[in-house]
């Protein structure tokens, strides 16, 4: 089982919110970890987008719109990542990050589609 | 503004090896971690190793533990990712990015390592 799960794709029309989740793996709590977000489009690098833990604890990459934001599904031991006002830019693929026993872990990674 | 740029990246055979450069300019490199990620074609994100600003701690994905070897040199700004007895499934977009606070808040455009025979 991976580390951490991402659905595979998700849909929604523009204007529309899109929930990103990121399920940790079973034993491991989502409350002690930081969850970051990276944003990439096809032939580009990821790029940061933010990262959080709780409302005091958060962070928002260089330039990133508002309209990105994370929260947490303590019941869901997941992270989330919400896209306001989906745009048709901001069709890409989406990964969540921790950092976890001294080494980065990623996601799976959903591809969002903006229809 | 921050820059990242990788290269050394390459066809190279199985067994072979290879070394990955990445040149940063427009911050301090000192004073950050640095690390290497990879990403398959068509694949996901793997991380693969990390180095601490004085280079005093390294770490490496299970994947390439024994076989990668990460250095940096701060007097030339640059960070490197030195492969051997490389293997197909290392075939991969390698970037460097910086890490701020444990985000990696600055990529590469990343490197191209293609293993085959």
């Amino acid at each position: 089982q991976a580390v951490l799960t991402q659905p595979s794709s998700l849909s929604a029309s523009p204007g529309a919110s899109a929930s990103l989740t990121c399920t940790l793996r079973s034993g491991i709590n989502v409350g002690t970890y930081r969850i970051y977000w990276y944003q990439q489009k096809p032939g580009s690098p990821p790029q940061y987008l933010l990262r959080y833990k709780s409302d005091s604890d958060k962070q928002q990459g260089s330039g990133v719109p508002s309209r990105f934001s994370g929260s947490k599904d303590a019941s869901a031991n997941a992270g989330i990542l919400l896209i306001s006002g989906l745009q048709s830019e901001d069709e890409a693929d989406y990964y969540c990050m921790i950092w976890h026993s001294s080494a980065y872990v990623f996601g799976t990674g959903t591809k969002v589609t903006v229809l | 503004q921050v820059q990242l740029v990788e290269s050394g990246g390459g066809l190279v055979k199985p067994g072979g090896s290879l070394r990955l450069s990445c040149a940063a300019s427009g911050f301090t490199f000192s004073d950050y971690y640095m690390s290497w990620i990879r990403q398959a074609p068509g694949k996901g994100l793997e991380w693969v190793s990390y180095i601490s600003s004085s280079s005093s701690y390294t770490n490496y994905a299970d994947s390439v533990k024994g076989r990668f070897t990460i250095s940096r040199d701060n007097a030339k700004n640059s960070l490197y990712l030195q492969m051997n007895s490389l293997r197909a499934e290392d075939t991969a977009v390698y970037y460097c990015a910086r890490s701020y606070s444990y985000a990696l808040d600055y990529w590469g455009q990343g490197t191209l390592v293609t293993v085959s025979s």
